[in-house]
């Protein structure tokens, strides 16, 4: 079946720039999506790039999309304390209605 | 209402028992999605709601789980005879559209149903 793969755990310091990476098996991926989770809250929408693009960007949001490697990445500008999250990567394939979504990566940012 | 909606926020109970989660979706979205959130995992797909309708059930674990979805609104997760596997939060969102006739199909979450079986 489908599989999203993604590193648990990336700690920088504020004013960096993060990079979250994620990792899929789906070859009919037809959109792909990052989600922030706050400690109590819901998921939260924070980007998707359709398969046909390699790159979006949003404000401090940068996503690249290496269709080839089935790689995905998000990038984070400046970050700031209120970033501290996890993030989940997440695809859609061809087909389905169901996102099939990564663990997360717990992203913590030191002042 | 402004978004998803799930009750109750938290739920303990004994195993052997049922649950029934609540989810309210935002007004107007006619896909509903039920996902389970395990300690340390990314979120599973429990099952779909187009309507009233369920077209993909593929994700419940076991026929301990059912759900339903009463005009094309509301949603119920039921769970019968609960295990201490069923622990997990239970996530509930939903979509204008199931997005596969064009557009993402963005789905909105609500903040989910923390279950505890002891």
């Amino acid at each position: 079946g489908e599989d999203v793969e993604q590193s648990l755990f990336l700690s920088v310091r504020e004013g960096d720039s993060s990079v979250i990476n994620c990792t899929y098996t789906d070859s009919s991926s037809t959109y792909l999506y990052w989600y922030k989770q706050e400690p109590g809250a819901g998921l939260q929408l924070l980007t998707y790039i359709f398969s046909n693009m390699d790159m979006k960007q949003d404000q401090r949001l940068t996503v690249l999309l290496n269709k080839k490697d089935k790689h995905l990445s998000l990038r984070i500008a400046d970050t700031q304390t209120g970033d501290s999250a996890i993030y989940f990567c997440a695809e859609r394939g061809t087909g389905r209605r169901a996102l099939t979504f990564g663990s997360g990566t717990r992203l913590q940012v030191q002042p | 209402g402004a978004g998803v909606s799930q009750s109750p926020s938290n739920k303990v109970t004994e195993k052997g028992k049922d649950v029934e989660l609540r989810c309210d979706p935002i007004s107007g979205h006619t896909a509903l999605y039920w996902y389970r959130q395990s300690l340390g995992q990314g979120l599973e797909f429990l099952i779909y709601f187009q309507g009233n309708s369920a077209p993909d059930k593929s994700g419940l674990p076991s026929d301990r789980f059912s759900a339903e979805r009463t005009g094309g609104s509301v949603s119920t997760l039921t769970i019968q005879r609960t295990q201490q596997e069923d622990s997990a939060v239970y996530l509930c969102a939903s979509s204008r559209t199931s997005g596969t006739s064009g557009g993402h199909g963005e789905q909105f979450f609500g903040p989910g149903t923390r279950l505890t079986v002891l």
